[in-house]
């Protein structure tokens, strides 16, 4: 069965200063992974993904992700968190072999970004 | 305007009595999924469907019914509600029925009360 942690129920971060939002991952074969954003009262919109080569995976507003198969993680990043980044995200992760289309998401991890 | 529409936004209904919510997309998109959003557990998958004709259980789908007739169209159908069937619901659409690596469109969400 393919699971996905997200260890940190929330993140603060100061405007400006770097953020991560921490993701763990576990599949039987190897990983699709996507990072989502949810913001108040609205539904999820797609950040970024990894399907396969560059480890660095670059997306929307400014986000990357890190994927590190030794460590099973796809940590979400970004240089310089703005206010307009406090959102609730969401990673997930699907199987790309053996059958079934499930996609499992983590339990989120609301980032808080203050002035 | 590419999109994924739900009706209704929001509904309370009592326990037992049958209900729809709809789920359209115009995107032309083959892969077609619910879940539903509580706290402390993030999005879990209800029922996807590869393409028409084609449903599959996803993790939670106990209570839940689900038809795809029509390429745009995927219903969930609870026969007889629950009061643990309260939720937020979230359809989903994404190209290419066996596309494992391709993002989802989310829809607006359906906030269901159950009393």
């Amino acid at each position: 069965a393919q699971s996905v942690a997200q260890p940190e129920d929330q993140v603060n971060v100061a405007e400006g200063n770097p953020l991560t939002v921490k993701c763990t991952y576990s599949v039987s074969g190897n990983p699709y992974l996507f990072w989502y954003v949810q913001y108040p009262n609205r539904g999820l919109q797609f950040l970024l993904k990894y399907i396969t080569g560059d480890n660095l995976v670059k997306g929307s507003y400014g986000f990357e992700a890190e994927f590190n198969k030794s460590q099973t993680s796809f940590h979400l990043k970004k240089p310089s968190a703005l206010v307009s980044d406090s959102a609730l995200y969401f990673c997930a992760v699907r199987d790309n072999t053996g059958g079934g289309n499930k996609l499992t998401f983590g339990t989120g991890t609301q980032l808080k970004v203050e002035l | 305007e590419a999109q994924v529409t739900q009706n209704p936004r929001y509904l309370i209904t009592v326990t037992g009595k049958k209900l729809t919510v709809t789920c359209s997309q115009n995107m032309n998109h083959e892969y077609m999924s619910w879940y539903r959003q509580d706290p402390g557990l993030g999005l879990r998958q209800i029922y996807y469907s590869m393409n028409v004709e084609v449903t599959d259980k996803g993790d939670v789908p106990e209570g839940y019914k689900v038809s795809r007739k029509e390429k745009r169209n995927f219903p969930l159908i609870l026969e007889s509600p629950s009061p643990n069937q309260t939720s937020l619901y979230f359809c989903a659409s994404s190209p290419g029925g066996s596309g494992r690596g391709n993002e989802q469109f989310f829809g607006p969400g359906t906030r269901l009360t159950v009393l």
